[in-house]
Order: structure tokens, then C-alpha cells, then sequence
């Protein structure tokens, strides 16, 4: 079946414009995770979506990020007023509960 | 906190040769251990997984260990192909997320 995809795969925006970046996940994936990772260095976690409780935003690094889910589906992370420090590569995945964690191929983001 | 630590790269390799890349862990209590393998212009793969002490994951010829009085994980392969070039994730699962290490790249010569 399908994998995680997100959209685009490539983004290169100017320093504070916003940016929006989407993540379908796999079809009937309960959970969906945000990472980032910059360059050389491992994966960050940013935000985790469980069904329909609360999403644990503790990774969000600034308020200028926020991400939402419909449902059990797609899921944006906006990032507002986009900085330099922002530039790196946003994964996206998806599970089962909180079995093994599924990634898409990521949407490397530039901010020149 | 929890965190994960591995090996600088890069790793460079002759074909054939033993790979061994090192992993440390701090944790509270006993997590799930990963290894992800992300390829070249490829997404982000699990390779293998060991949930609980002296557990030994494998797949593709590569191996890990559970090492709990050690808290180590390394990643082991008896002889890498060019094929296996990639940067290669330590990672635990800490409730629901996962805590990377920083990455090690292993590059492969013919």
C-alpha cells in the first residue's frame, strides 16, 4: 500500500514569509508525528497526534509553529514568519497506536 | 533526559569489511532501541529493533544487542556491500517518540 507522503518536497521561501507543509499519512495510521532535521545533525521531534486527543506540541521550538490534523488524516505544520534557523528538513510519520513509526521522505525547507 | 549518542562520521570502508558503529543510550527505565538507515536521496527506514534487554535485532546482515549494563547499542555487519552506503540513526522510544542520535554516515569503496 501507500507510504507517509508530504508535500512539497522542496520549499524555498523568504526569511518571514509563512510556510505551510502537508503530511498524508498511512491509511488508517492513528498516530502522526513532526521531526525536523537539520543538517548533520539527528531528528528533532516536534509534535505527536494521537486519534482525537490532545496533540503533544512539547517539541514545537517557537510559537511561530503550529500544526494541525483532521481526524485521522492529513496533517499541516505551518511554520509563520519563517527564519534562517528554520531551514532544514521536516519529516513526517505515521503509526499504528505507537507501534513502529513509518516516515515519509521529508520536505527540505529553505529560507534564504 | 533521555538522549542517544553514536560515533561520528564519516565511516569509510572497503568492500567486505567489518562495520561496527557504536551507540549509547541514557534512559529512564528499559526503552525500545532502533537503528534507522536512510539511503541517498531516500526517506528514513527502520532497519532494526530490540525492545527489551539482551534482545539481538537483525536484518540485511546487520545486527544489534541490547547491552543494558552498558547501555550501548551497536551496530554491527561481518561485511558491508557499497550498497549499504547510507547514514545509519541510533534512536529510543521514549513513550511514544523517538529520540535520535546525530547520525553516522558510512560510506562503502569498491
Amino acid at each position: 500500500g501507500a507510504g507517509v507522503s508530504q508535500s512539497p518536497s522542496n520549499k524555498v521561501t523568504e526569511k518571514g514569509k509563512d510556510v505551510e507543509l502537508r503530511c498524508d499519512p498511512i491509511s488508517g495510521h492513528t498516530a502522526l508525528y513532526w521531526y525536523r532535521q537539520r543538517l548533520g545533525q539527528g531528528l528533532e521531534f516536534l509534535i505527536y497526534f494521537q486519534g482525537n486527543s490532545a496533540p503533544d506540541k512539547s517539541g514545537l521550538p517557537s510559537d511561530r509553529f503550529s500544526a494541525e490534523r483532521t481526524g485521522e488524516s492529513v496533517s499541516t505544520l505551518t511554520i509563520q514568519r519563517t527564519q534562517q534557523e528554520d531551514s532544514a528538513v521536516y519529516l513526517c510519520a505515521s503509526s499504528q497506536d505507537s507501534y513502529e513509526q513509518y516516515f515519509g521522505p521529508g520536505t527540505r525547507l529553505t529560507v534564504t | 533526559g533521555n538522549s542517544v549518542t553514536q560515533m561520528e562520521g564519516p565511516v569509510t570502508l572497503s568492500e567486505e569489511a567489518f562495520l561496527t558503529i557504536n551507540c549509547t543510550y541514557t534512559a529512564t527505565g528499559y526503552p525500545s532501541l532502533f537503528w534507522y538507515v536512510q539511503y541517498p536521496g531516500e526517506g528514513l527506514q527502520l532497519l532494526l529493533k530490540a525492545t527489551k534487554a539482551d534482545d539481538k535485532g537483525s536484518n540485511k546482515g546487520f545486527e544489534a544487542t541490547y547491552r543494558k549494563e552498558t547501555t550501548s547499542f551497536h551496530l554491527e555487519k561481518g561485511s558491508v556491500q557499497v550498497s549499504d552506503s547510507a547514514v545509519y540513526f541510533c534512536a529510543l522510544r521514549s513513550s511514544y517518540k523517538l529520540i535520535f542520535g546525530s547520525g553516522t554516515r558510512l560510506l562503502v569503496r569498491p
